[in-house]
């Protein structure tokens, strides 16, 4: 059961348009994370956000955490067909104060196209 | 290792049979975990070690399932009798026991096909 809901679930764009990915929960996390995984390969992270209204920037990608931590956005800014691939995002859940379980959202597979 | 090495990177098992999925996480990273992976969808959690102590098993899906880490390195992940609906892309995590905001290092995931 996935705790954590993505939208759009799939995106097609062309290349140099803006778009948002949302990821939503009723729960509260420790942190949020965004990770970018290509096929074949594992997720690969791209930041953290650990405050209520925080807002991260990476390059052409802005990260943004909820005041309630309970759900977060990625907007990509003139996206690039290097953009393309499943973006996930991955709630912590702190064991007593150590490591983090992460619990992955659905997925949102974006496809840039030239 | 410079990462999380996972192998086979395929294996094709017919009904019935059992698989071994091994993982090696970055060396002196605390934390393990194996998760399970459909097509197109985010991976769902299996199982969580801290060194070689299995503090969550929640996601295992059935018996079937068992992972072990005995000596807090090398994990593996056995199912045993497969059956078709265990074919996914199960991928290994490991990351430094750290507060809060831990990042977790893949890798590149082991595809299981059951015919």
């Amino acid at each position: 059961t996935q705790l954590l809901e993505q939208s759009p679930q799939f995106l097609s764009i062309q290349e140099g348009e803006n778009l948002t990915v949302y990821c939503n929960s009723s729960s509260v996390f420790s942190s949020l994370q965004w990770y970018r995984q290509e096929p074949g390969e594992g997720p690969v992270l791209l930041v953290t956000v650990v405050t209520g209204g925080e807002v991260k920037k990476l390059k052409r990608l802005t990260f943004q955490f909820g005041d309630a931590r309970k759900d977060s956005s990625l907007h990509i800014t003139a996206a690039q067909p290097g953009d393309t691939g499943l973006y996930l995002c991955a709630g912590g859940r702190g064991y007593g104060g150590a490591t983090n379980k992460l619990i992955f959202g659905t997925g949102t597979l974006l496809a840039v196209q030239p | 290792g410079a990462g999380v090495s996972q192998s086979p990177r395929y294996k094709v098992a017919k009904r019935g049979q059992d698989v071994a999925l091994r993982c090696d996480p970055i060396s002196g990273h605390v934390s393990l975990f194996w998760y399970q992976q459909a097509l197109g969808q985010g991976p769902e959690f299996l199982t969580y070690f801290q060194n070689e102590a299995q503090l969550d098993k929640s996601g295992l899906p059935s018996d079937r399932f068992f992972a072990e880490r005995p000596e807090g390195s090398v994990s593996t992940l056995k199912i045993q009798r497969t059956q078709q609906e265990d074919s996914a892309v199960y991928l290994c995590a490991s990351s430094p026991l750290r507060l809060r905001n831990t990042e977790a290092f893949f890798g590149q995931g082991t595809r299981l096909t059951v015919v």
